[in-house]
Order: C-alpha cells, then sequence, then structure tokens
C-alpha cells in the first residue's frame, strides 16, 4: 500500500539558514509524482515544489529543491535562507499509477519553526 | 485568476444534524477533490469528482457524499453528524493530467473548519 512517512514532527533552523525536511514513500508503481506542500495557520495548502518519478534532474523552485534519492524512495525538501514567513507545517504527499485522478496520499507533516 | 473558493469558512453544527460544502475551482480545472484534516488523523482523502462523475473515493462511511455541477463547482454533504466530524476540510482542484502529461499539483482553498457540538 502506498504511504507517505515523515519522521519529523518539529524542527527549529535559525533564520538565513537551510533545512531540510525528511520524506519517504512506499509504492510499488513504477510511475509516481511528489509532492511538497505548506500550511501556514491560515489552513490553506500551498503548493511548492513537484518531483515526477521519471525526472532525472532533482527539482527546484526558488528557494526550494527537492532531494530526490529514488533507489532509497525519498525525497527530501530543502529550504535555503530561511525566512521567519516559512514557520508553518509542511507535507509531503504522493500521487501514483494511471488513472488515479486527484487523491494524494498525505505524510503526518513537519513543523517548522524558523527563529529570528 | 481566481483561486479555489470555499464556503463557509467556519460552520458550528449540532450532533445529528446535517452540512453542505460547496468549492469552486479554479476556471479551467475539472478535477475536484476533497480531504478532511484532523489533528489525529491527519489529511485523508474524501473523494475526487471529474466531469460530474465521482473518480475516486476514500475510506469513509456513506454518511459522507458529494457531486460536482456541469461548471465544475462541487458540494460535499455529511448527514447525521457526529462529534468525530469536526475537521478542517479542505478543497483542492487540478487540471487534467491527461491533458498536461504529467501528475499535476492540486491547489486548495483555505477550508471549512467544521465544529460539531
Amino acid at each position: 500500500a502506498q504511504k507517505i512517512t515523515q519522521t519529523q514532527p518539529g524542527m527549529f533552523v535559525q533564520e538565513k539558514e537551510a533545512v531540510t525536511l525528511d520524506c519517504t514513500y512506499d509504492t510499488s508503481d513504477q510511475s509516481y509524482g511528489l509532492f511538497w506542500y505548506k500550511q501556514p495557520s491560515s489552513g490553506e495548502m500551498i503548493f511548492l515544489i513537484y518531483q515526477g518519478s521519471y525526472d532525472e534532474q532533482n527539482a527546484t523552485e526558488g528557494r526550494y529543491s527537492l532531494n530526490f534519492q529514488k533507489a532509497r524512495k525519498s525525497a527530501n525538501l530543502v529550504i535555503s535562507a530561511s525566512q521567519l514567513g516559512d514557520s508553518a507545517m509542511y507535507f509531503c504527499a504522493m500521487r501514483e499509477g494511471d488513472n488515479q485522478g486527484g487523491k494524494l496520499i498525505f505524510g503526518q507533516g513537519t513543523e517548522l519553526s524558523v527563529k529570528p | 485568476k481566481a483561486g479555489v473558493t470555499q464556503t463557509p469558512r467556519y460552520l458550528i453544527k449540532t450532533r445529528g444534524q446535517q452540512v453542505t460544502l460547496s468549492c469552486s475551482p479554479i476556471s479551467g480545472h475539472r478535477s475536484v477533490s476533497w480531504y478532511q484534516q484532523t489533528p489525529g488523523q491527519g489529511l485523508q482523502f474524501l473523494f475526487e469528482y471529474f466531469s460530474e462523475t465521482q473518480r475516486n473515493k476514500g475510506n469513509f462511511p456513506g454518511r459522507f457524499s458529494g457531486r460536482q455541477f456541469s461548471n465544475s463547482r462541487s458540494e460535499m454533504n455529511v448527514s447525521t453528524l457526529e462529534l468525530g466530524d469536526s475537521a478542517l476540510y479542505l478543497c483542492a482542484s487540478s487540471l487534467d493530467e491527461a491533458l498536461a502529461g504529467r501528475y499535476t499539483e492540486a491547489f486548495f482553498g483555505q477550508g471549512t473548519r467544521l465544529t460539531v457540538v
């Protein structure tokens, strides 16, 4: 069964430093997509970055990059130069297979706190 | 371009009542999904609608139902509310993956926070 594991319930990082949020996944499918979302206290889920299972390069979006290690089934999010506004919950999610449509499987999340 | 709009934002209901939540997707998005978020269970997939048809369904009892209209707007209904239904209900819309040629990201609304008393 598909599963996403985020082992860090909470993390602290100093402003302007980089931080890595861990995500491992379990799937028997060769085709899948991995997503990271940010959820501030307001509740809205904000899409950050996407990595396809066949993508050869690690995804990057501004200060966000995804350290994709397919053999280890890990897709860690790296946030460079942390800002106070990065304080939020972060969720790793996956979609897999064909015709799975909009079904996203989420991890339990990591609460990131950025210290000034 | 307007984002995903969910109404109402907050709702308080009594056990046994029913509730209807509404979601307007991003223009051009035909897929609408619903998720329940609770502190204990995290984010759980409820169901997905695509072109007015339910395409996927999560493991929730039949009290949870939904529908999608021809303009892609979606509603979800919960009947005979229980205390455990108190949660943040999130709606998400996404592009047709067949057209995009890859898995597409879901764009979420701000959610409806339902409290059952």
